[in-house]
């Protein structure tokens, strides 16, 4: 296993256009994350799996912004009506949940750059 | 609210030099974690280290080095003799015990220069 791959690593939409980001994760990971990165920013938490439920979401999830992870494998978000301010890389994180030894190690991908003209 | 401050934008030293990173943290949970994650310039972030908020001791590994003070809410890095490989963006996260989000800092920028 090579670690978390996202695809695809560059897009560029048209503002009002939907794209859609996919994240495979390490596959014995029971956790799956997304996160918002900026430039010059942290990333910022969006929602986790667990399997395959979607057990929290931001409040920076709005509307048109969509994950899902069907199978409790690969997951992808999807953004609809995409806005300029939707630019940003979008990374995905996996991890192994269940015992405090390993909370919190989170195994990111290389991310997916949008670009929102 | 849960919120991580890192003071240090970017910080330049040249190879040899240590350098410590500050982080200081805020949260009303009683237990929690505290990390530190390095992005290289490939993009993608790499754990480095996990404290839980019971244990203060200071760890060491190899060059890094972390100092976490619970009365001052810092959870402070040093990287000792640091070397060109060591130029990346730190990032010091704030995590709640259930292992859900990490709240993360804004990043240093550290450059070491040969």
């Amino acid at each position: 296993d090579t670690g978390v791959s996202q695809n695809p690593r560059h897009k560029i939409t048209k503002r009002g256009q939907n794209v859609t980001f996919r994240c495979d994760p390490i596959s014995e990971h029971n956790r799956l994350y997304w996160y918002r990165q900026t430039l010059g920013q942290g990333p910022e938490f969006l929602t986790y799996f667990q399997n395959e439920a979607q057990l929290e979401k931001s409040r920076l999830l709005s509307d048109r912004f969509s994950a899902e992870r069907p199978k409790g494998s690969f997951s992808t978000l999807e953004i609809q009506r995409t806005e300029q301010g939707d630019s940003a890389m979008y990374l995905c994180a996996s991890s192994l949940a269940g015992t405090p030894a390993n909370t919190g190690e989170l195994f990111f991908g290389e991310g997916s750059r949008l670009t929102v003209l | 609210a849960q919120k991580v401050t890192q003071a240090q934008t970017e910080i330049s030293v040249v190879e040899k030099e240590d350098v410590t990173l500050d982080c200081v943290y805020e949260t009303r949970d009683t237990t929690y974690y505290l990390f530190w994650y390095k992005q290289p310039p490939s993009g993608e972030l790499v754990f480095l280290i996990r404290r839980n908020s019971f244990d203060e001791q200071n760890e060491i590994s190899g060059r890094y080095s972390w100092n976490f003070q619970k009365s001052t809410s810092s959870f402070n890095f040093t990287i000792t003799a640091s070397q060109v490989v060591d130029s990346a963006v730190y990032f010091c996260a704030l995590g709640e015990t259930s292992g859900s989000r990490l709240t993360f800092g804004e990043g240093t920028q550290l450059t070491v220069n040969p």
